[in-house]
């Protein structure tokens, strides 16, 4: 069974970097099968993408936060991570990650992580 | 404003059923596959219907989805009370380069 945790930071301070790190078990980051996604919730609207890393290294992003968001892999430690610059309230939400694929659709997740973005 | 267009909310009464809308355009829905998820705040998204009308397993066959040119269904028909949620379809945009979801139709069960 696939399994992913989100883990970082509950609170990032306005105009500082938030760093999410997404844990992945029961499955190779390096399959070509699948993509790694991040998705957010704001509270009280409805679901984000924010963007994805395939095994190569190759990366989407939402053209919305494209020019602060980074996405990595690390294959040794079966994670991928999640770096989003000069964040601001609006930032607010809950974060996931998911195994995703063009076919399967974003299939597996892991719970969330509330990150707020407060000084 | 959503690249999908969901309604905001629907609702049913238990043994009922209930269709969800999910309108786009020729880069997303009209070239790509719609996905439906569906989603209680604060627990995780679970995927209902992946290219546009398949179930994986585990998804009770009462959830049945449909594609038609650059529009969307979600059907869910002998409603329960624990259907009440939220329901997101989504689709890769061409155009934009990006997943987008739909703004999400909230489901009451009367």
């Amino acid at each position: 069974q696939v399994q992913l945790q989100e883990s970082g930071p509950g609170l990032v301070k306005p105009s500082q970097t938030l760093s999410l790190t997404c844990t992945v078990s029961g499955d190779s980051i390096s399959s070509p099968d699948y993509f790694w996604t991040w998705i957010r919730h704001h509270p009280g609207k409805g679901l984000e993408w924010v963007g994805y890393i395939y095994y190569s290294g190759t990366t989407y992003y939402n053209p919305s936060i494209k020019s602060r968001v980074t996405i990595s892999l690390d294959t040794s430690k079966t994670q991928f991570s999640l770096k989003m610059t000069s964040v601001t309230a609006a930032d607010t939400a809950v974060y996931y990650c998911a195994r995703g694929g063009y076919d399967s659709g974003c299939d597996f997740w892991g719970q969330g992580t509330l990150v707020t973005v407060s000084s | 404003q959503s690249v999908l267009t969901q309604p905001p909310s629907a609702s049913g009464t238990p043994g009922q059923r209930v269709t969800i809308s999910c309108s786009g355009g020729t880069s997303n829905i009209g070239s790509n596959y719609v996905f439906w998820y569906h989603h209680v705040p604060g627990a995780a998204p679970k995927l209902l219907i992946y290219k546009n009308n398949r179930r994986p397993s585990g998804v009770p066959d009462r959830f049945s989805g449909s594609k038609s040119g650059t529009s969307a269904s979600l059907a869910i028909s002998g409603l329960r009370s624990e259907d009440e949620a939220d329901y997101y379809c989504a689709s890769w945009d061409d155009s934009l380069g990006g997943w987008f979801f739909g703004g999400g139709t909230k489901l009451t069960v009367l």
